[in-house]
This record gives structure tokens, C-alpha cells and sequence, in this order.
């Protein structure tokens, strides 16, 4: 069974620039949550994706943006971005037909905005 | 709003004596509470969840609504508990997969 893999694992960007983020879920799960992780804080809830579409969306600027797939990897999309941006970035998957709440992380990207 | 609060950063305990990490929480509705870990380079993993009411690695944890509390406890620790954990609130998006963390607090135990 594969996890969940991230790519890529380290950028960096200047601001005001763009950026894109990809995730692929683990074997099986429909559903792909995104996490902003600031230094020394826990994972932000940014946004998910059902079945392609957002479902639930956390406090964050419409500049991040996301697509689902359907073989259910997800990106994640910032745009002009800023030096708060810079964090590491969590995508985690689950099983919708099982919601337990078990999210299952991958490794993140982490991404620094200079 | 909801909010997840871990008052302690950091926490060091001598291996062999109880541990307890502090969870308090906010929420206006019925919350369901989890604890994840991350172990040292290792990915977030969930440790255990409150509507389970299991024991996974010897830890526990009991929600308390009257405190609004979830603290996590072990009775002796291990030098392989060494880790950050998180404290985890679902809601209040419908699906509990939509978590709210908190600060997160890193155990250290000494040999």
C-alpha cells in the first residue's frame, strides 16, 4: 500500500511569485486535505477536495487555491505570494466511506518565500 | 470559535515515571478529540481518538466535558515516546476529517 507522497519536498520562491504544490493519496482514499504548518505551530486546515470539488475551505485568502483529480491526487496553488506564505505545507488523505477522522499525512513541502 | 490549547511546549519525563500532556479545548458543539504524533523523521500519525476509548502504546486519554479537557497519559514512559504530539479538535466543517490542531508539545524522555 503506498502512502501519501508530496512533491516537491523543498522550494523556494521571492514573492509575489506562484506556486504549485502536489500530493498523491494513499491506495483507496477519495479525500485529500491541505495543512499550512507555520514554524513551531500544529497544521492549519486550508482546504479539502471530494470527489473534485472543495469541501470545506479554512481561513485562508482565495489567492490558495486547489484541483482535485480524478484518480484523486490534489494540487495546491498560491498565488502572489508572501513571506508569511513560507511553512511547511501537509497534505493528508482518508477514506470518506470510513470518515474514522484518521488523516493520513505525507512527508509536506516545505516552502520558503524570500 | 473552536481552539485547541497545549499549554507546554516542551515537557521532559524520567523514563519509567507517568506522563501526562494537557489538552484544553473550545467548541461550541459535541467535539470529537484526537492526539497524533509525530515521531523523529517519521510523517503526523494519529496516536488515538476519543470515541475509540482504546489504549495505543500504553497511552490514554478521557474527555472531559465539564474541563473542556482531553489530556493524554501514560502511566511509564518509554525513551521511544519521545515525539511531538498534537492535540487534534474535528469540526466545525461537517465530516470529521477537517481538523483543528494545537500548538503541539514535544516530549522528551530521559534515560
Amino acid at each position: 500500500e503506498t502512502g501519501v507522497t508530496q512533491s516537491p519536498t523543498h522550494l523556494i520562491k521571492t514573492r509575489g511569485q506562484q506556486v504549485t504544490l502536489r500530493c498523491s493519496s494513499q491506495s483507496g482514499h477519495n479525500t485529500v486535505s491541505w495543512y499550512q504548518q507555520a514554524l513551531g505551530q500544529g497544521p492549519q486546515f486550508i482546504f479539502q477536495y471530494y470527489r473534485e470539488e472543495e469541501n470545506g475551505r479554512g481561513n485562508f485568502p482565495p489567492r490558495f487555491s486547489g484541483l482535485q483529480f480524478p484518480n484523486y491526487s490534489s494540487e495546491l496553488n498560491v498565488n502572489a505570494l508572501e513571506l508569511d506564505d513560507s511553512a511547511l505545507y501537509l497534505c493528508a488523505s482518508s477514506p470518506r466511506d470510513r470518515a474514522s477522522g484518521e488523516l493520513f499525512f505525507g512527508e509536506g513541502s516545505r516552502l520558503t518565500v524570500l | 470559535a473552536q481552539r485547541v490549547t497545549q499549554p507546554e511546549k516542551l515537557l521532559s519525563v524520567f523514563k519509567g515515571a507517568p506522563v501526562e500532556l494537557k489538552c484544553n479545548y473550545s467548541y461550541s458543539g459535541s467535539p470529537e478529540l484526537f492526539w497524533y504524533v509525530q515521531y523523529s523523521r517519521q510523517r503526523l500519525q494519529l496516536l488515538l481518538r476519543h470515541i475509540s476509548r482504546e489504549s495505543i502504546k500504553g497511552f490514554t486519554a478521557d474527555l472531559n466535558k465539564g474541563e473542556t479537557s482531553f489530556h493524554l497519559k501514560k502511566p511509564f514512559a518509554q525513551e521511544e515516546d519521545s515525539a511531538m504530539y498534537y492535540c487534534a479538535l474535528s469540526g466545525p466543517w461537517f465530516g470529521n476529517e477537517k481538523l483543528t490542531f494545537g500548538t503541539g508539545t514535544r516530549l522528551t524522555i530521559i534515560p
